[in-house]
């Protein structure tokens, strides 16, 4: 069965500064990863995906993502944080088999200070 | 940038009110979603369709219920609204074909219910 662990609910940075967002994922078959963001009253937004073809991926905004097979991690990271970057942040596995569903971490919330 | 609608954002309605929230999509996905998100929580999923006339329970037990007799429309319907029923709902839909892009869900703004 697959599942995914987001360590931090909250995160808090300053503008400037690294942005890394764990999520820790567990499954039986090679994974399809996801990162979403969701802004306040609004819907998820596709970052970035994870698809097999290389393991840092680049999304949108400035944020990539490394998959680490060994240590079964997705982290997200941005090199600089900018005040439009607090949202929530899901990360997701696709469940096995072609279902299409996802199953999703619990959400960070990203904080940035000025 | 995903072409999927949901209407009405907000509603406020009183307790035993029915209510329907729409859900549309223009990408001719065949598989679509419905997501209860609770604020700052997780979403669960309570409803997803494969494709027309195919409707099926999700993770998290709902009294809500789902039709799709059209590719693009997947409307949630409560029967009589409660308060426990207060909460966001989400759609979202993928493509059916291909592991990755089928996987790979697109979602629409949300529909706040809050219910008196």
């Amino acid at each position: 069965a697959q599942s995914v662990t987001q360590l931090g609910s909250h995160v808090s940075v300053s503008e400037g500064a690294l942005v890394l967002l764990r999520c820790n994922y567990s499954s039986s078959v090679p994974p399809y990863l996801f990162w979403y963001v969701q802004y306040p009253n609004q819907g998820l937004q596709l970052l970035l995906k994870y698809t097999s073809a290389a393991t840092l991926v680049k999304g949108i905004n400035g944020f990539e993502a490394e998959f680490k097979k060994s240590e079964t991690s997705f982290h997200l990271t941005k090199p600089s944080a900018h005040m439009s970057d607090a949202a929530e942040y899901f990360c997701a596995v696709s469940r096995s088999g072609n279902t299409g569903k996802l199953i999703f971490g619990q959400g960070t919330t990203l904080q940035v200070k000025p | 940038e995903a072409d999927i609608y949901q209407t009405p954002r907000y509603l406020v309605i009183g307790t035993g009110k029915k209510i329907t929230l729409e859900c549309s999509q223009t990408m001719g996905h065949d598989k679509m979603y419905w997501y209860q998100q609770d604020p700052g929580m997780e979403l669960h999923l309570i409803h997803y369709s494969y494709g027309v006339n195919s409707t099926e329970k999700g993770d998290l037990s709902s009294e809500s219920t789902v039709s799709r007799i059209r590719t693009e429309h997947f409307p949630l319907t409560l029967e009589s609204a409660r308060p426990s029923h207060t909460s966001q709902y989400l759609c979202a839909s993928s493509e059916m074909g291909g592991e990755v892009d089928g996987n790979t869900q697109y979602f629409g703004p949300g529909t706040r219910l809050t219910v008196l």
